[in-house]
């Protein structure tokens, strides 16, 4: 099993639609959560990182469930230019030291 | 905007040249990270730094070498270049040193480096 989990579609969703992405993490010490997108053949941009409280970012609302072990992250009202791969970030004390684990990643392809 | 940089941009190499690959940035970050992607799969760590003079391997077994001599500087090394090190490869930071315990603590990554090794 993964130690970050994500569905990998790829989601595609009309424009102005709302789509919800989550992700499941199995280290119980994981300290801090984010949200990167990734273009094609790009680097990862953090999106924004996830407090316990939710966060929103304009159109992008994530949530945190430490007691699930689950992150989401919320699009609203989907813009064609949002069409990437949406990478859940987790950061977690593992062996000894402060590391950063990858899920493989969530595919958008928002259509016009 | 992150202030990571990493040169070249893309390379197209022989087999058994050594490389280096570049990496600065200028945000006074203690920690930086190199990570190798595959098309389509997942980001793999192979080496980090708390710190000048401070070197770990990370989860991926590589044949590449690091250093940090200073704080903006971290390149990594091919000694060797073969085919199956034909990749990208990511540099990130992040502003926590050897506490490490900082909150949320981002990592900001570089444009990368697209590595063809024939």
């Amino acid at each position: 099993r993964k130690e970050v989990e994500q569905d990998p579609g790829p989601f595609n969703v009309p424009e102005g639609a709302t789509v919800a992405f989550n992700c499941t993490y199995s280290n119980s010490a994981s300290q801090s959560f984010f949200w990167y997108r990734q273009d094609c053949r790009k680097e990862p941009k953090l999106l924004m990182s996830v407090y316990s409280s939710g966060n929103e970012d304009g159109r992008f609302t994530a949530q945190l469930n430490r007691a699930s072990q689950y992150i989401s992250l919320l699009i609203r009202d989907s813009k064609l230019s949002d069409s990437a791969t949406y990478l859940c970030v987790v950061k977690a004390f593992v062996a000894g030291t402060y590391k950063y684990i990858f899920g493989t990643g969530t595919r958008l392809k928002v259509l016009a | 905007e992150a202030d990571i940089y990493q040169t070249p941009r893309y390379l197209v190499i022989g087999t058994g040249k050594k490389i280096t690959l570049e990496c600065s940035q200028t945000m006074g970050h203690d920690k930086m990270y190199w990570y190798q992607q595959d098309p389509g799969m997942e980001l793999h760590l192979i080496h980090y730094s708390y710190g000048v003079n401070s070197t770990e391997k990370g989860d991926l077994s590589s044949e590449s070498t690091v250093s940090r001599i200073r704080t903006e500087h971290f390149p990594l090394t091919l000694e060797s270049a073969r085919p199956s090190h034909t990749s990208q490869y990511l540099c990130a930071s992040s502003e926590a040193g050897w506490a490490g315990s900082r909150d949320p603590d981002e990592q900001y990554f570089g444009p990368g480096t697209r590595l063809t090794v024939t």
